[in-house]
């Protein structure tokens, strides 16, 4: 069954702490990868398409990665202002499937 | 580039009534308009796909009459929650795309907030 789990469910971490946040899918001849950045109450805001294995794409501290089976956005000495809860979704048949999220709270 | 807007951004109404939300892409034409919900804590979930000129495709289970969708012109969508209940209650967010397919990318809005009393 095609599926896309993120991990972890949520993420703590202090200012200045680099850490990487999980996208693992289970799709037969993926189309792409997106990744995207959701605050409380507001819509998704996009951040990256990945296409193919070994892709990469960075944005400020964000740079987001893709394998055959998961891709990571890694966050580099994150700033409060990066906290929110981070999306990845993927095209599966006709529409786009979201994970559940990563709910990321950077501490000052 | 790429600013999606809605209206309302909340809306409060009673049992009953209708309520309607409009999307507008407002510095590109959309192709394909997309409208999901999302519940406390979950993450987005597709109710349809509309495209300019075209009847929406619906999502299994989600009420096509309950649910109108209209795509009248390439930068404006509107969902109308007809007899809207309590459990109708939600967030409800649009996304449009300028190229249309499923692998290009969908620029979102940001969101309308529905609760039906």
């Amino acid at each position: 069954e095609d599926q896309v789990t993120q991990s972890p469910e949520a993420l703590r971490l202090q200012e200045g702490e680099s850490s990487s946040l999980n996208c693992s899918y289970t799709v037969s001849g993926l189309r792409g990868l997106f990744w995207y950045r959701q605050d409380p109450g507001k819509g998704p805001e996009f951040l990256f398409t990945l296409y193919s294995a070994g892709e990469e794409k960075e944005k400020e501290r964000l740079k987001a990665t893709l394998t055959k089976k998961e891709s990571f956005l890694h966050i580099t000495a994150p700033k409060p202002e990066d906290s929110a809860t981070y999306l990845c979704a993927v095209p599966l048949a006709q529409k786009l499937v979201f994970g559940q999220g990563t709910r990321l709270t950077i501490n000052p | 580039g790429a600013v999606v807007s809605q209206h309302p951004s909340w809306v409060i109404c009673k049992s009953g009534t209708s309520v309607k939300i409009e999307c507008r892409s407002l510095d590109f034409q959309a192709t394909t308009m997309f409208w999901y919900r999302q519940f406390p804590k979950q993450s987005l979930m597709l109710m349809a796909t509309s495209n300019e000129g075209s009847k929406a495709t619906y999502e299994q289970g989600v009420e096509k009459d309950k649910f109108l969708i209209n795509h009248a012109s390439l930068t404006l969508s509107t969902l109308t929650v007809t007899s809207a209940h309590p459990e109708d209650s939600s967030f409800y967010i649009c996304s449009a795309s300028d190229l249309g397919g499923i692998t290009d990318t969908q620029y979102f809005g940001p969101g309308t907030r529905l609760t039906v009393l």
